[in-house]
């Protein structure tokens, strides 16, 4: 099995720009969740899908940030207009069922530079 | 509403000698608690997990942890250190009452001095 993949890996923008996040998720597994790692705030919950379906988004900053999984092996992460705090490393992670006793898988993570 | 203490931000070992990690949690309801590891410029990876069951679970790479209840805490432990485990540690905690996300800790650093 390949892993969660991510991509890009790395992304340097200007501000103002718009970035979109891509995750192909393991197969067969039904939740995704994206979430934002910096040294200030640690690594948080942006929002996550259950079975392609948006469960909770309460984490996403602002309407700057938009998240869609139009199937089963496709997430994007999209932000419009970036801002340098958006700088970050953003992991996505699958979980196979939907139970929170299960483990979530990550990705390698898209590093984002905003200048 | 769910969380997890991490205390420590930075812990440093001699190789070979004991590793302790400490995690802490508070949970409404029976929480199912996770350790994982981060290797620099990677994502995170599964350790070890406590859903229900024995209490004391062991993980990959030596390590285990054991779940008391009366404490509320899920420590890390492994008898000897090596240089590979050079890593960041995140305790995590999930459970029913949060729609079974997971609220990670804000991670542990731990060095292995030669």
């Amino acid at each position: 099995d390949a892993g969660v993949i991510q991509s890009p890996r790395h992304e340097v923008t200007e501000m103002g720009q718009e970035v979109t996040l891509r995750c192909k998720p393991i197969s067969g597994h039904n939740s995704l969740f994206w979430y934002r790692q910096t040294m200030m705030r640690g690594l948080e919950l942006l929002i996550y899908f259950n079975n392609n379906v948006p469960i909770d988004d309460s984490g996403m900053p602002e309407d700057r940030f938009s998240a869609k999984m139009p199937n089963a092996s496709f997430s994007t992460l999209k932000i419009q207009p970036s801002e340098p705090r958006d700088s970050a490393v953003y992991f996505c992670a699958s979980r196979f069922g939907l139970a929170g006793d299960n483990e979530q898988f990550f990705g390698p993570g898209t590093r984002l530079t905003v200048l | 509403a769910q969380s997890v203490t991490q205390l420590g931000s930075h812990v440093s070992v001699s190789e070979g000698a004991l590793v302790l990690l400490r995690c802490n949690y508070s949970s409404s309801v029976p929480p199912y608690l996770f350790w994982y590891v981060q290797y620099p410029n990677q994502g995170l990876q599964l350790l070890l997990k406590y859903t229900t069951g024995a209490t004391l679970v062991k993980g990959i790479n030596g390590f285990e942890a054991e779940f008391k209840k009366s404490e509320t805490s899920f420590h890390l432990t492994k008898p000897s250190a090596h240089m590979s485990d050079a890593a960041e540690y995140f305790c995590a905690v999930s459970d029913r009452s949060s729609g079974d996300k997971l609220t990670f800790g804000t991670g542990t650093r731990l060095a292995v001095r030669p």
